[in-house]
């Protein structure tokens, strides 16, 4: 089974913080998704990268920055956390072979802003 | 820009019953893909159905099947059977074949499955 790992599942950060969300996903997936999911709104795109050291912008991405080192791994930074930023946040991965591939989701993580 | 719209907020159903959500998107594309899935409670996020444009034939899994309806852009998920481990927020996607993966979700349909 695919498994997408995300390491913080609730997390209660202060306002100006630096916080890390780590990704881990154990099937060579070359595309990695970060998604901010909000209710009401439904999930939208932050980052995604589809190769190591590459990385896209998605439709919101102003506050966030991210980083992939290796291929596994995935890892969102907000660089001074605001209480906006308080949200669900999703992790996915899939192949980039083949057009309309499935996307694995991690089980997200709970961040609080304060 | 490609768009996705669930008009239910919220619906429910006695278990055992049939139930249909909605689904509409806007895209100038011919070739695509679109998804259903399932968020129940625990949050993982789980594929229900698949289902690529240039296929008529509409998808089906189990108890979940598709009313695809390309002309209209409509892509409807029909629950058969409903059981209680159906209660979940729904959400509608959509895929360019070329976007790397991306997918754009809909606002999401919240079910709740009734004893």
């Amino acid at each position: 089974d695919v498994k997408v790992t995300q390491s913080s599942r609730y997390l209660v950060k202060r306002t100006g913080e630096k916080v890390f969300l780590e990704c881990v996903q154990d099937m060579d997936h070359e595309n990695m998704f970060w998604y901010r999911q909000d209710p009401g709104l439904g999930l939208r795109l932050i980052y995604f990268s589809y190769d190591v050291k590459m990385k896209e912008k998605g439709d919101i991405p102003e506050g966030y920055s991210v980083s992939r080192e290796k291929k596994e791994r995935f890892s969102l930074i907000l660089e001074s956390a605001s209480t906006n930023q308080t949200s669900m946040y999703l992790c996915a991965s899939s192949f980039l072979r083949d057009s309309g591939n499935t996307i694995y989701f991690g089980e997200g993580s709970w961040l609080t802003v304060v | 820009a490609q768009t996705v719209t669930q008009s239910q907020p919220e619906m429910s159903v006695q278990e055992a019953e049939t139930v249909t959500l909605s689904c509409t998107y806007d895209t100038s594309e011919n070739n695509y893909y679109l998804f259903w899935y399932k968020q129940p409670p625990s949050r993982q996020m789980i594929l229900v159905i698949r289902q690529e444009a240039y296929k008529q034939q509409n998808a089906t899994e189990n108890r979940f099947s598709v009313n695809f309806q390309k002309a209209a852009k409509s892509f409807s998920l029909k629950i058969s059977d409903s059981q209680l481990g159906d209660t979940a927020m729904y959400f509608c996607a959509f895929m360019k074949p070329v976007s790397q993966g991306n997918l754009i979700f809909g606002k999401g349909t919240k079910l709740s499955v009734k004893p």
